[in-house]
Formats: C-alpha cells, sequence, structure tokens
C-alpha cells in the first residue's frame, strides 16, 4: 500500500520570496511516479508538475522545482519568485499500481 | 479540445437514496477516475475505468459503481447513501500511459442528508 505524508497544514510566503512544501511517501512499487497537483480556490486540480522514479535528474518547470530523494522517500516542491496567483492546495501524490494516492494537502498563502 | 466537464455542480440527496454522477472526458482519453474529497482533505481513489472496463479500485464498498462509455462519458453510481457520503466528487480523464498527467473535472458537491 501507497501512503503519502505532508507535514505542513499551512504555509505562507511573501510575494516574490521562495517557498518549499515537504512531502514523504512510502511505496512497496519498484516503478511509480510523483506528482504536484495544485488546487486552487475555483477547486479544479491542476498538475504542477511531475517525476518519474526512475529518474535521478530533479524536474522543473518555469518556477517549480522539485527535490526528489529516492532513498529517503522524499519529494519536495520549491516556488521560486512566488506570485499571488500561486495560492492554492497543494497535493503531494503517488502513482503506482494503476491508482493515484494523495497526500492530505498543504494550504499555501501569499502574502503580497 | 474541451476540459473535463462534470455534471450536476451540487446535489442535495438523503440518507438511503441513490444517486448518479457524470463525467465527461477530454476526448481521446481512454482513462478516467473518480474520487471521493471530504472537506479538508486530499481526494480518496474510488476506482478507474480504461476502455469501459474497470482496472483498479480503492477502499470503497460495492455500492459504489461506475460505468464508462464509448463517447468518453462515465457514470459514478452510489446505492443507499450514507451521511459520510457527503463531499466532491472528482473525476479525471488521461491518456493510457502509466503516469500520464490526469485532467481533472471541477467536481460535484453531494450533500447527504
Amino acid at each position: 500500500a501507497q501512503t503519502v505524508t505532508q507535514s505542513q497544514p499551512e504555509m505562507s510566503v511573501q510575494e516574490a520570496e521562495t517557498v518549499t512544501l515537504s512531502c514523504t511517501y512510502d511505496t512497496s512499487e519498484s516503478d511509480y511516479y510523483l506528482f504536484w497537483y495544485k488546487q486552487p480556490p475555483s477547486r479544479q486540480m491542476i498538475l504542477v508538475i511531475r517525476q518519474e522514479a526512475y529518474k535521478q535528474q530533479n524536474a522543473t518547470e518555469n518556477r517549480f522545482s522539485v527535490n526528489f530523494q529516492k532513498a529517503a522517500k522524499s519529494f519536495s516542491l520549491k516556488i521560486s519568485d512566488s506570485q499571488l496567483g500561486d495560492a492554492a492546495m497543494y497535493f503531494c501524490v503517488h502513482f503506482g499500481n494503476e491508482k493515484l494516492t494523495f497526500g492530505t494537502g498543504t494550504r499555501l498563502t501569499i502574502i503580497p | 479540445e474541451t476540459g473535463v466537464t462534470q455534471s450536476p455542480t451540487h446535489l442535495i440527496k438523503t440518507r438511503g437514496q441513490q444517486v448518479t454522477l457524470r463525467c465527461s472526458s477530454q476526448s481521446g482519453h481512454n482513462t478516467v477516475s473518480w474520487y471521493q474529497q471530504a472537506l479538508g482533505q486530499g481526494p480518496q481513489f474510488i476506482f478507474q475505468y480504461y476502455r469501459e472496463e474497470e482496472n483498479g479500485r480503492g477502499n470503497f464498498p460495492p455500492r459504489f459503481s461506475g460505468l464508462q462509455f464509448p463517447n468518453y462519458s462515465s457514470e459514478l453510481n452510489v446505492n443507499a447513501l450514507e451521511l459520510d457520503d457527503s463531499a466532491l466528487y472528482l473525476c479525471a480523464s488521461s491518456l493510457t500511459d502509466p503516469g500520464d498527467e490526469q485532467f481533472f473535472g471541477p467536481g460535484t458537491r453531494l450533500t447527504v442528508l
């Protein structure tokens, strides 16, 4: 069984600053994917970034990057140059054995 | 290319009733998954359909069932509703390959009284 733990229920960051959201997971799969999804107040969930577990190189998407530590089963998200539109609930997600397992989420507030 | 849509937006039912929620996937997406998101929680995987067959299921009882149709639409049916079934129900569609991005609909808010 897979579990995903997000230990920070809420985070806040000053606009233009950098923030890191933490995530750890446990999995019995040897082949899996990890994601960060974002759910803005309007509810529609959208993909932020994706990491294949077999790749050692950390994924980056513009201002978003991850620190993937496979041995430690850690997958943190760094948001650089935070913008007001980044305010949302962020979910760390594990995909394996044909299903997604979500963490409990971190609510990110951007301070103008 | 249209996004994923769900209907209805909101629904109120009473305990013991049955409900059907609908989802229209993105064209070309053969996989659809359904999730239950209780207030303040992360989504919980209910089940996944690929080419009209269920090919994965989470820890939900058999009174949660689904259908997927060739026209990229799908349904989630819940029988014998319980108060704890009150939640946001999300559907998400994706291409076939494992780990593909899932495209989520806006959800249906179900309230069971």
